[in-house]
């Protein structure tokens, strides 16, 4: 079955980058449907990051398209998300998960804490 | 952006009783209306999808209804697993949005 897995530095700096990979297992990303990160600061809600089509047109949520950057490796069946000059606000569980056009996240990874702090 | 209002911020109720949860979009999201669970620790579950429709698994006791902008998930009899929070979504426009949740909690 399908299966996504993140991975990552659990602690970033402030004004460093973010830079999660999430591995995907079950299924080629090539193939077909959206791939997506989502976040959720501790306590909080969930927020859209942005998504990732198989063709490579990308997708960002404007709060935060100045300083993210989702991009694919076929060759590796994975997709990355690079979030750039990261504060505190930037603490949260990272998900990735695949999705239809019409938004519904079937598959989800396990979540990954990422927590901005020197 | 579309922005998604979920009433109520918590539903205190006690199993076997019906829950009512409201999901409301600035504008309309025609049909593009997806319903989620969360427990602790855990990534979301999808429940519903495009309004109406049941996930894979997805008990029949769970159900969503609407369209436009006033959509609602409902569970007709509260069983112990379904005290999460619950989330909307959409994705008829983007950027996705997601409504801030409503908890239900045991009474």
């Amino acid at each position: 079955q399908v299966q996504l897995q993140e991975s990552g530095p659990g602690l970033v700096k402030p004004s460093e980058t973010l830079s999660l990979t999430c591995a995907v297992s079950g299924y080629s990303i090539s193939s077909g449907y959206y791939w997506g990160w989502i976040r959720q600061p501790p306590g909080k809600g969930l927020e859209w990051i942005g998504s990732i089509y198989h063709s490579g047109s990308t997708y960002y949520n404007p709060s935060l398209k100045s300083r993210v950057t989702i991009s694919v490796d076929t060759s590796k069946n994975q997709f990355s998300l690079k979030l750039r000059s990261v504060t505190a606000a930037d603490t949260a569980v990272y998900y990735c998960a695949r999705h239809v056009a019409s938004g519904e996240c079937y598959y989800w990874g396990q979540g990954t804490l990422v927590t901005v702090s020197s | 952006e579309i922005v998604l209002t979920q009433s109520p911020a918590t539903l205190s109720l006690s199993p076997g009783e019906r829950a009512t949860l409201s999901c409301r979009a600035s504008q309309s999201v025609n049909s593009y209306l997806t319903w989620y669970q969360q427990k602790p620790g855990q990534a979301p579950r999808l429940l519903i999808y495009e309004a109406s429709n049941r996930a894979t698994g997805i008990p029949a006791r769970i159900s969503g209804s609407g369209s436009g902008t006033d959509f609602t998930l409902t569970i007709s009899s509260l069983e112990p697993e379904d005290f999460a929070v619950y989330y909307c979504q959409q994705r008829s426009n983007w950027p996705i949005t997601f409504g801030q949740g409503t908890r239900l909690e045991i009474k």
